[in-house]
């Protein structure tokens, strides 16, 4: 079956833009959450979305939000985006969600701010 | 401050060889998992450790679960250059419902 699907994979933007990720969770998959990687910090915690409700949120400022739709596919935006954005953004999908693990990840969107 | 603390952050070894890595936390959590991730992708679970004590094995790499569930390991024997890659471990905390942590990763590289 087909695996997370994330768009884009790479982006370039400028500080002050704003930016949209989406993911396409696996087939009957209702959990989407969101990872922030970067070199120093590793994966870091966004949110994780449930049929259509933000079930958590991890600590990052309001620039970052998300939202879920009727069929799972998910988005998440930065706005008005700092140097410190630039990571590996990757979402994963899961059955009943990231408290029992199993998570699938995407390949990935990379965002660089210049 | 990671939550999950991960032994050693770079580990260079030739084929064949042998290799673990480490996990710790002071946290307790309800189980652990391991994931790999390659250049360009994103992780991939290899394994979910459950119960205190546990050890799973998966072809030649072999997981444990400490007896108070708050620290785990990933011990790899003769390893080969596909075992190349970033080795991350991740756990909800007792204390912290839904949120899946993870720890910085171990990158291993095998060198034939």
């Amino acid at each position: 079956k087909a695996g997370v699907t994330q768009t884009p994979r790479y982006l370039i933007k400028t500080r002050g833009q704003q930016v949209t990720l989406s993911c396409s969770p696996i087939s009957g998959h209702r959990s989407v959450s969101w990872y922030q990687q970067t070199p120093g910090q590793g994966l870091q915690f966004l949110f994780e979305y449930f049929s259509e409700t933000q079930r958590n949120k991890g600590n990052f400022p309001g620039r970052f939000s998300g939202r879920q739709f009727s069929n799972s596919r998910s988005e998440m935006n930065v706005s008005t985006l700092e140097l410190g954005d630039s990571a590996l953004y990757l979402c994963a999908s899961s059955k009943s969600g990231t408290n029992t693990g199993e998570l699938f990840f995407g390949e990935g969107s990379r965002l660089t701010v210049l | 401050t990671q939550l999950l603390e991960q032994s050693p952050q770079f580990l260079s070894i030739q084929e064949g060889e042998n290799l673990t890595v480490y996990c710790n936390s002071s946290s307790v959590f309800s189980s652990l998992q391991w994931y790999r991730q390659e250049p360009g992708e994103g992780p991939v679970l290899l394994v979910t450790v459950v119960t205190g004590g546990e050890v799973k094995k998966l072809k030649r790499l072999t997981f444990q679960f400490g007896d108070a569930r708050k620290d785990s390991s990933l011990h790899i024997t003769a390893a080969q250059p596909g075992d190349t890659g970033l080795y991350l471990c991740a756990g909800v905390p007792t204390d912290s419902w839904g949120k899946l942590q993870f720890g910085a990763g171990t990158q291993v590289v095998v060198t034939p």
